[in-house]
């Protein structure tokens, strides 16, 4: 069974730096790309960040890019989202979920549950 | 960026009805098209992809169609675990856009 557990949220205050982890089981790992999905409260979902199963690949979107950057260390099986220069329009639940292929073109099959990043003074 | 629009916002039906929710997007997206269900104080699960193929483990009462821009997902006889919210989004280029979510509530 797939599992994605995220960790690593909390109050942060404007211009301040966090860094999320996802750690994966029940599969290949550095077999999947990988992706960073935000929710704001009360709002939708945003596309944040995506990475290949190697490692070689990012993309981001515009609004986070310089800012927000995903990497992730297929020897533990982990995903990060390093989190810098923050502003009050980050807050949101951070989801991790799982490309269906090597490379993060495709669709999500698994998400974790989320963890609260809130950035506030 | 490609925009994916959702409508209605919110769609207040009985159980055991049919509805049809819609997504358009400013641009082609070829079949490139997926719909997700997201419940309060949940993350969301996949029930299509490819515009019309259904999860695993998704029941058939729910179905999706349409391609390009036009796209459809039909829950065929709503249940009382189907109200939430859903949203689709496409995955033809960067960003993977999402829509802004059809609420489906008690009637």
């Amino acid at each position: 069974e797939v599992q994605l557990l995220e960790s690593g949220g909390g109050l942060v205050q404007p211009g301040g730096s966090l860094r999320l982890s996802c750690a994966a089981s029940g599969f290949d790992f550095a077999t999947y790309g990988m992706h960073w999905v935000r929710q704001s409260p009360g709002k939708g979902l945003e596309w944040v960040s995506g990475i290949s199963g190697s490692g070689a690949y990012t993309y981001s979107a515009d609004s986070v890019k310089g800012r927000l950057t995903v990497s992730r260390d297929n020897s533990k099986n982990t995903l990060y989202l390093q989190m810098n220069s923050l502003r009050a329009e980050d807050t949101a639940v951070y989801y991790c979920a799982k490309d269906v292929q090597q490379l993060p073109y495709n669709w999500f099959d698994s998400w974790g549950q989320g963890t609260l990043v809130t950035v506030s003074s | 960026e490609i925009v994916m629009t959702q409508s209605p916002a919110t769609l207040s039906v009985s159980p055991g009805e049919r509805v049809t929710l819609s997504c358009r997007a400013s641009q082609s997206v070829s079949s490139n098209l997926a719909w997700y269900q997201q419940k309060p104080g949940q993350a969301p699960r996949l029930l299509i992809h490819g515009a019309s193929t259904r999860a695993t483990g998704i029941p058939a009462r729910f179905s999706g169609s349409g391609s390009w821009t036009e796209f459809t997902l039909t829950i065929s006889s709503l249940r009382s675990e189907d109200f939430a919210v859903y949203y689709c989004q496409h995955y033809h280029g960067w960003p993977k856009t999402f829509g802004q979510g059809t609420k489906v509530e008690i009637k």
